[in-house]
């Protein structure tokens, strides 16, 4: 059984840093791109970051670019995102997610499998 | 940056009735796009991808349809645990979600 937990978040302050983290178990991790998505409370889901199975390849939005790095660690079987210069706007459920097919399939960027999700909150 | 329009924004059906959700993009995703459920203080469930093809265990009266630009899930004869938000999203530029449709029970 595929499972993602997520864990790292919290409350923070504006300008304040968090790292997040997935760990992934009951699949073949290096094969598969992993995803951030977040959730802010009552909104629609919003797409932040992907990571190559390889781990060489990152994306970011425009959103988050320059403030949020996403990595992974193939022999740990996790997934990370550290984030900085926090805004308000940032307070949201943070997902990860499992891409759906495997290495260089183009359904890698679909989201087959999520977590629970983390909640950060962003507030003085 | 592609932008999904989904409508509409709120849907109210009776159980046994048919959903049909729309999703339209700012611009051609040939038929890179995906359907997605979710239910109160649950994650996201992926339903359907590159437009038509059933995720995993979703029942068949889940359909996807559309390319270029207009896309539709239908949904036939709703149960009461399809009632639930519905989100599109593509992959054609990156990635990017619809701002979801509630399915409600009328």
């Amino acid at each position: 059984e595929v499972q993602l937990v997520e864990s790292g978040g919290g409350l923070v302050q504006p300008g304040g840093s968090l790292r997040l983290s997935c760990s992934a178990s009951g699949f073949a991790f290096s094969q598969y791109a992993m995803h951030w998505i977040r959730q802010a409370p009552g909104k629609a889901l919003e797409y932040i970051a992907s990571v190559s199975s390889d781990g060489e390849n990152t994306y970011c939005t425009d959103a988050v670019r320059g403030r949020f790095t996403i990595s992974r660690d193939n022999s740990r079987n996790t997934l990370d995102l550290q984030m900085s210069s926090l805004r308000s706007d940032d307070t949201a459920i943070y997902y990860c997610a499992k891409g759906l097919g495997m290495v260089a399939a183009g359904t890698r960027g679909y989201f087959d499998q999520w977590g629970q999700g983390t909640l950060v909150t962003v507030s003085s | 940056e592609i932008v999904l329009t989904q409508s509409p924004a709120t849907l109210s059906l009776s159980p046994g009735e048919r959903a049909t959700l729309s999703c339209r993009a700012s611009q051609s995703v040939s038929t890179y796009l995906a359907w997605y459920q979710q239910k109160r203080g649950q994650p996201p469930r992926l339903l359907i991808y590159d437009a038509s093809n059933r995720a995993t265990g979703i029942p068949a009266r889940f359909s996807g349809s559309g390319s270029g630009t207009d896309f539709t899930l239908t949904i036939n004869s709703l149960e009461p645990e399809d009632f639930a938000v519905y989100y599109c999203q593509q992959r054609s530029d990156w990635r990017s979600f619809g701002q979801g449709t509630k399915l409600e029970i009328k």
